[in-house]
């Protein structure tokens, strides 16, 4: 069975560092994955996905992350944080053959001055 | 152009009763999903539609929860005789066709709260 681990409920980072969440999946077939973003009160919002055609892939916002199959890695990583990427960070992953995700725990992101 | 759209925003209700919520997906999305946000058990997925193909219910908890869509458009997810434990925040998603690999638009979702 697919399933996502994001590792740190809670991740805070000052305003210009950078930002790193973590994510790994576990598949008995190959994965697609994808970062989605959740701001205060809103749906999910999505950053990127990875569909197996590059392992680097660039999203929204300046994000991007990076399949490392060796790994069954999927971190999310941005050079330099701003205040307005505070938000709850989601990483997923699509069963082959299926189009539900499933949904790591998420990552709470805090951004400080 | 409009995204997808649920109703109500915020929904409290009495043990016992029922609830409906409505989700009208992205006009032209063929596929449309329910998922359920909880503290204690994260974003899990509920239920999707594909066209006029038999829905998958695989992830509804209990025979409370159904589901349906009208038309290949608007759905409803009825939950009846509402426990303490069905206060959740019930997401609506939609994609433009059944790809696995197809973006998922995610609606606000609707806050229900069983007193």
């Amino acid at each position: 069975a697919q399933s996502v681990t994001q590792l740190g409920s809670h991740v805070s980072v000052s305003e210009g560092a950078l930002v790193l969440l973590r994510c790994n999946y576990s598949s008995s077939v190959p994965p697609y994955l994808f970062w989605y973003v959740q701001y205060p009160n809103q749906g999910l919002q999505l950053l990127l996905k990875y569909t197996s055609a590059a392992t680097l892939v660039k999203g929204i916002n300046g994000f991007e992350a990076e399949f490392k199959k060796s790994e069954t890695s999927f971190h999310l990583t941005k050079p330099s944080a701003h205040m307005s990427d505070a938000a709850e960070y989601f990483c997923a992953v699509s069963p082959g053959g299926y189009n539900k995700l499933i949904f790591g725990a998420g990552t709470r992101l805090a951004v400080h001055p | 152009g409009a995204g997808v759209s649920q109703s109500p925003s915020n929904k409290v209700t009495e043990k016992g009763k029922d609830v409906e919520l409505r989700c009208d997906p992205i006009s032209g999305h063929t596929a449309l999903y329910w998922y359920r946000q909880s503290l204690g058990q994260g974003l899990e997925f509920l239920i999707y539609f594909q066209g006029n193909s038999a829905p998958d219910k695989s992830g509804l908890p209990s025979d409370r929860f159904s589901a349906e869509r009208t038309g290949g458009s608007v759905s409803t997810l009825t939950i009846q005789r509402t426990q303490q434990e069905d206060s959740a925040v019930y997401l609506c998603a939609s994609s433009a066709r059944q790809g696995e690999t197809d973006t998922q638009y995610f609606g606000p979702g609707t806050r229900l709260t069983v007193l």
